[in-house]
């Protein structure tokens, strides 16, 4: 969808460095999300965002920091780089029309970006 | 602990034919359960969400099945095309924190 971009959309990295995901939407959505996704594995939530100020641990957050600069915007860091990360990373966002406040119960739909292959050496 | 299983794990079929795709879960509490499709290289995209209360839900030639008892449910694709070759993704959303857990998919490639 190109309403949410992610930038780059493949970086290969050493072991140890710094990398920065970026992420964009022009959907005006509050809620914006962070996934990886593994071969053999379904994905796994990151972390999210609900709005500038609101930021929440996923299920995999350990080795991850994010910032929500913007409204529009949502980024992820690696501080440490390890092979272990190496996946492809999706941004999402979404505009709950109900359940304000609160991830468990709701029913918005999700928009997610073209992903960020990722590959550390 | 909260779990979503496809199956099959791969499907090929021929164009124009019908296939359905299998999703067992184990998330409780239950809030609804998804559907996207992320055809090779791009994100996810959504299907269909049904919660408790819906058994079926349509968009165009795919149809969701939900039965909450059991905790199953299928989509049906009809009439298949080339374009619907993709992975097809069963969510569920639910647990403790409300979170969605991702099935790992079913990689379906349509034939001519």
């Amino acid at each position: 969808d190109a309403d949410v971009t992610q930038t780059p959309r493949n970086r290969i990295t050493k072991t140890g460095k710094r990398i920065m995901l970026e992420c964009s939407q022009t959907k005006g959505h509050d809620r914006m999300y962070w996934y990886r996704q593994d071969p053999g594995l379904g994905l796994r939530l990151i972390y999210y965002s609900f709005d500038v100020k609101d930021i929440n641990k996923g299920e995999i957050s350990d080795g991850y920091s994010v910032s929500r600069q913007a409204q529009a915007k949502f980024s992820l860091s690696l501080e440490s780089a390890i092979p272990n990360q190496t996946a492809l990373y999706f941004c999402a966002t979404s505009d709950p029309k109900a359940d304000r406040g609160r991830l468990a119960g709701s029913t918005d739909t999700q928009y997610f970006g073209p992903g960020t292959r990722l590959t550390v050496l | 602990k909260n779990q979503v299983e496809q199956s099959p794990q791969s499907l090929i079929i021929l164009e124009g034919k019908n296939c359905t795709l299998q999703c067992n879960y184990t998330v409780s509490p239950f809030s609804n359960l998804r559907w996207y499709k992320q055809d090779t290289g791009r994100g996810p995209v959504s299907l269909t969400i049904m919660t408790f209360s819906e058994n079926t839900k349509s968009n165009g030639r795919y149809t969701a099945t939900l039965d909450a008892d059991t905790k199953q449910s299928s989509l049906h694709i009809t009439a298949s095309q080339l374009s619907d070759s993709a992975s097809y993704i069963c969510v569920v959303s639910g647990g403790s924190q409300g979170n969605l857990i991702f099935g790992k998919g079913t990689k379906l490639s349509v034939k001519p």
